[in-house]
């Protein structure tokens, strides 16, 4: 069981807009940056936005994160199916041991 | 360009160890938190353990399923992070990836070295 929820899954056409959230609570989320990344089939996550909603260079502005109290949000823009992966929330829990805590993950599929 | 590449993976029996290597390049390793995460085969991502830097105190921290039995190092020097995995479980069982720590984010990831612990 993640300390982040996220959902499972979601799906869009291409060109059409979604968004994923992640759900924490107010030891994490609530209270730290969030950051999001992106794993393509077969390789290492990549880092997509940091501090929230920034965005590293190379990152296309079709990514952006936002976040309000406990919950934050990736939402991808004029989706491509080279979008198709999947993308975690993670952020710094103040009430554990563990630095980071993850989301479980969602997929994006590209229909 | 920040690359990071580790080594060290293959196959060990529950109770073995294994030592993993990151070799670092592109960034001023002295300077640089590092963390390992590690991603089970069809599963999301886990953080493992992490080492800040020297003039941040050198602090390590460890996930409790892996306390006592994974030790993260890193040499400057080299400039290479590691990862002593002693007594292993078949839940261990994964790809581990080295990653820089800084920006409140995980910013710049190796390729992954996958470690299967198995009889």
């Amino acid at each position: 069981q993640s300390v982040l929820t996220q959902p499972p899954s979601v799906s869009a056409a291409p060109g059409q807009k979604v968004t994923i959230s992640c759900s924490g609570s107010s030891s994490n989320i609530g209270r730290n940056y969030v950051s999001w990344y992106q794993q393509l089939p077969g390789t290492a996550p990549k880092l997509l936005i940091y501090e929230n909603y920034k965005r590293p260079s190379g990152i296309p502005d079709r990514f952006s994160g936002s976040k309000s109290g406990t919950s934050a949000t990736l939402g991808i823009t004029g989706l491509q199916t080279g979008d198709e992966a999947d993308y975690y929330c993670a952020t710094w829990d103040s009430s554990l041991t563990d630095p980071w805590v993850f989301g479980g993950g969602t997929k994006l599929t590209v229909l | 360009e920040v690359q990071l590449v580790e080594s060290g993976g293959g196959l060990i029996k529950p109770g073995g160890s294994l030592r993993l290597s990151c070799a670092a390049s592109g960034l001023t390793f002295s300077n640089a938190w590092m963390t390992w995460v590690r991603q089970a085969p069809g599963k999301g991502l886990e953080w493992v353990a992490r080492i800040k830097s020297k003039p941040s105190g050198e602090e390590i921290d460890y996930a409790a399923p892996v306390k006592g039995r994974f030790t993260i190092s890193k040499d400057d020097s080299e400039p290479t992070l590691y990862l002593q995995m002693n007594s292993l479980k078949t839940e261990d069982t994964a790809v581990y990836y080295c990653t820089t720590d800084r920006d409140s984010s995980l910013n710049s990831w190796g390729q992954g070295t996958l470690v299967t612990v198995s009889s």
